[in-house]
């Protein structure tokens, strides 16, 4: 039972260039979250998913896209990546909307 | 706005005990959680309170007044492997973590 997986573990991107930052849990959860996470700062919600094909704005969902097109994968897209963009990102999933979130490893992202 | 608030950074001696503390404004409250997270590495569970009272865990426990708006956690015995930073996270009324900055905390021999 691997848990939640992220990858890459670390990218550097140009600006305006584009990635995809992967995400996969075997939990069979329905709830998952991509956060990121600025130093001296709390995580902040990104998008999240209640189930397979549904899907909805965090807090700061500005240049980012997703989509879930199974319960196991949850990958976040960056269409134009900016400067404003470095940050370390986290995936997470949960059982249900009030449980317990279990994060994954993460992805370290610079955009230079 | 809602609003999370705990100290930025906290040292403690191996072998003490420590309490960090947590004061929260938030539109709704579905339960407060408090999770480990060491340099580099993903936050990881550690306690959850929705009630009001005392929660313990081992060496670990956790307290919620939410008519004060407050909570603790209490890490007793501390070792060496306990230096991270401890985030509080509330529950709002839709059911979304809001999160604090984190504590950091340090522990000396």
């Amino acid at each position: 039972n691997a848990g939640v997986t992220q990858t890459p573990k670390f990218r550097i991107l140009k600006i305006g260039q584009s990635m995809t930052l992967q995400c996969t849990q075997d939990m069979n959860h329905n709830y998952m979250y991509w956060y990121r996470q600025d130093p001296g700062m709390g995580l902040k919600l990104i998008y999240y998913s209640v189930g397979a094909g549904i899907t909805d704005k965090g807090e700061v969902p500005n240049g980012y896209n997703v989509s879930r097109s199974t319960t196991e994968d949850f990958p976040l897209r960056l269409e134009l990546a900016a400067p404003s963009q470095t940050s370390v990102y986290f995936c997470a999933s949960g059982l249900a909307e009030s449980e317990t979130q279990y994060f994954g490893p993460g992805t370290r992202l610079l955009v230079l | 706005g809602q609003n999370i608030d705990q100290p930025t950074e906290m040292t403690a001696t191996e072998g003490a005990i420590v309490q960090i503390n947590c004061t929260y404004q938030t539109s709704g409250f579905n339960g407060l959680f408090w999770y480990q997270q060491h340099a580099g590495e993903a936050p990881t569970f550690l306690s959850y309170n929705v009630l009001d009272g005392l929660e313990e865990k081992g060496r670990f426990s956790s307290f919620l007044s939410r008519s004060k708006g407050y909570s603790y956690l209490l890490l007793k015995e501390l070792q060496m492997k306990d230096s991270a930073s401890y985030l509080c996270a509330v529950m709002d009324s839709n059911y979304q973590l809001i999160w604090g900055a984190g504590t950091k905390l340090i522990i000396k021999p």
